[in-house]
């Protein structure tokens, strides 16, 4: 597709159980974002990669969280050990560059809920 | 650290009306700055992007200012409609922060009432 793809739209899960996210960018786009909103906040960073250097995870909330990005296309954020406060609206973005001028598209999100 | 303040939090107007939203931050160390909006239950969609060495954009009934020195955008909707009720969110590309990761503000919910 055109824009960047994100699946599941929709994720129930129990506390403690593991969930995976995906995220597939806008072919050729070499930088890709994960972003959090929960309920009533704002968007927070979660972790940028760039092509093949090395990923600032600076933005992730604790070790439980953790993402990788394949081939520099398809990412997946992997929540181990799910808790409550985790429930979210996790967001996928793309830019053709990384540093600079680029525009950033985002996806559809991924809905997270724990029970 | 950059900080991105959107006012006002809630905007409620009658349809047809022009309308301003506003955007600050703290950071002039910019890349740009663009708008989004974001549908209930979506994800986000841009609206304008403004570079750090232009002075506004527009789209359509949209255009949205840049005065980088005073850390200040508008986006000005004109001829209000009710498609238009969502919330817009403002965000900076920041020439500091690693990847220029967006910061975005917490948001305008405008709502446009026939």
């Amino acid at each position: 597709g055109a824009g960047v793809s994100q699946s599941p739209s929709n994720k129930v899960t129990e506390k403690g159980k593991d969930v995976e996210l995906r995220c597939d960018p806008i072919s050729g786009h070499t930088a890709l974002y994960w972003y959090r909103q929960s309920l009533g906040q704002g968007l927070e960073f979660l972790i940028y990669f760039q092509g093949n250097s090395a990923p600032d995870k600076s933005g992730l909330p604790s070790d439980r969280f953790s993402a990788e990005r394949t081939g520099g296309s398809v990412s997946t954020l992997t929540i181990q050990r799910t808790q409550q406060e985790d429930s979210a609206v996790y967001l996928c973005a793309s830019s053709l560059l990384a540093e600079g001028t680029g525009e950033l598209f985002f996806g559809e999100g991924s809905r997270l809920t724990v029970l | 650290k950059q900080e991105v303040t959107q006012i006002p939090a809630a905007l409620s107007v009658p349809e047809g009306e022009n309308l301003v939203l506003n955007c600050s931050f703290t950071d002039s160390a910019i890349y740009n700055l663009q708008w989004f909006r974001q549908d209930p239950g979506k994800g986000l969609t841009s609206l304008l992007l403004i570079q750090s060495s232009q002075r506004e954009q527009t789209s359509g009934r949209l255009n949205a200012s840049l005065d980088k020195s005073s850390g200040r955008s508008t986006l000005y909707i004109a001829a209000s409609q009710p498609g238009d009720s969502a919330t817009y969110l403002c965000a900076v590309r920041g020439r500091e922060t690693s990847g220029s990761r967006l910061t975005f503000g917490e948001g305008t919910q405008l709502t446009v009432n026939p």
